[in-house]
């Protein structure tokens, strides 16, 4: 069965900083790969996706991830963070012939000054 | 472009309550999900609709939640009777069919059961 992993539930950065947040997917197939952003009480706003083809791709907000079949990882990163990156992120895998998404438990970003 | 929408935003309600919630699609998208989000915890699909037919669900607990999606566009869905550990955030998200899986999501309902 599909299943996601996020080994950080909190992750503190100051602003400027790099960030690296992980995520661990278990999968049969060639997964497609998503990471989503949610600020308070809001919904989800997808950041950047990864169906086949280049394992670097960017997204939104200056966001990239890697897809690394290897390590069954594909971890979100950001040269440089900003206070408005403070917000929770989900990593999900989706099995693509049904578009169902499973969702690993979340890492809250908190960005000091 | 519009995105999802969803109403209400908070609702409060007392044990053994009913609750309805309703969710309007992104205008052409085929698929639409409702998703139970726990605090601290990962959005859970809830049931996915395919039009007006249902694609999955088998995670919602049909002994007292229900969803429709009459018309293929707008859906509700229904508690009754409400239970304390349905206090959640319901999210409802659309995406075209035959996506892979990226999804739009509304903004939420929060409820709290009392």
């Amino acid at each position: 069965a599909q299943s996601v992993t996020q080994p950080d539930i909190h992750i503190t950065v100051s602003e400027g900083a790099s960030l690296e947040l992980r995520c661990n997917y278990s999968y049969g197939a060639t997964p497609y790969l998503f990471w989503y952003v949610q600020s308070p009480g809001q919904g989800l706003q997808l950041l950047l996706k990864y169906f086949s083809g280049d394992t670097l791709v960017q997204g939104i907000k200056g966001f990239e991830a890697e897809f690394k079949r290897s390590q069954s990882s594909f971890n979100l990163r950001k040269p440089s963070v900003h206070w408005s990156d403070a917000a929770e992120y989900f990593c999900a895998v989706g099995a693509g012939n049904t578009d169902k998404l499973i969702f690993g438990t979340g890492t809250r970003l908190q960005v000091f000054p | 472009e519009a995105g999802v929408a969803q109403s209400p935003r908070y609702k409060i309600i007392e044990k053994r309550q009913s609750v309805a919630f309703w969710c309007n699609p992104i205008s052409g998208h085929a698929t639409l999900y409702w998703y139970q989000q726990i605090l601290g915890q990962g959005p859970k699909l809830l049931i996915q609709f395919q039009n007006n037919g249902v694609v999955d669900d088998s995670q919602l607990p049909k002994d007292r939640f229900s969803a429709e999606r009459l018309k293929g566009v707008d859906s509700t869905l229904k508690i009754q009777p409400a239970k304390l550990e349905d206090s959640a955030v319901y999210l409802c998200a659309s995406s075209l069919a035959g996506s892979g899986g990226a999804q739009y999501f509304g903004p939420g309902t929060r409820l709290l059961v009392l």
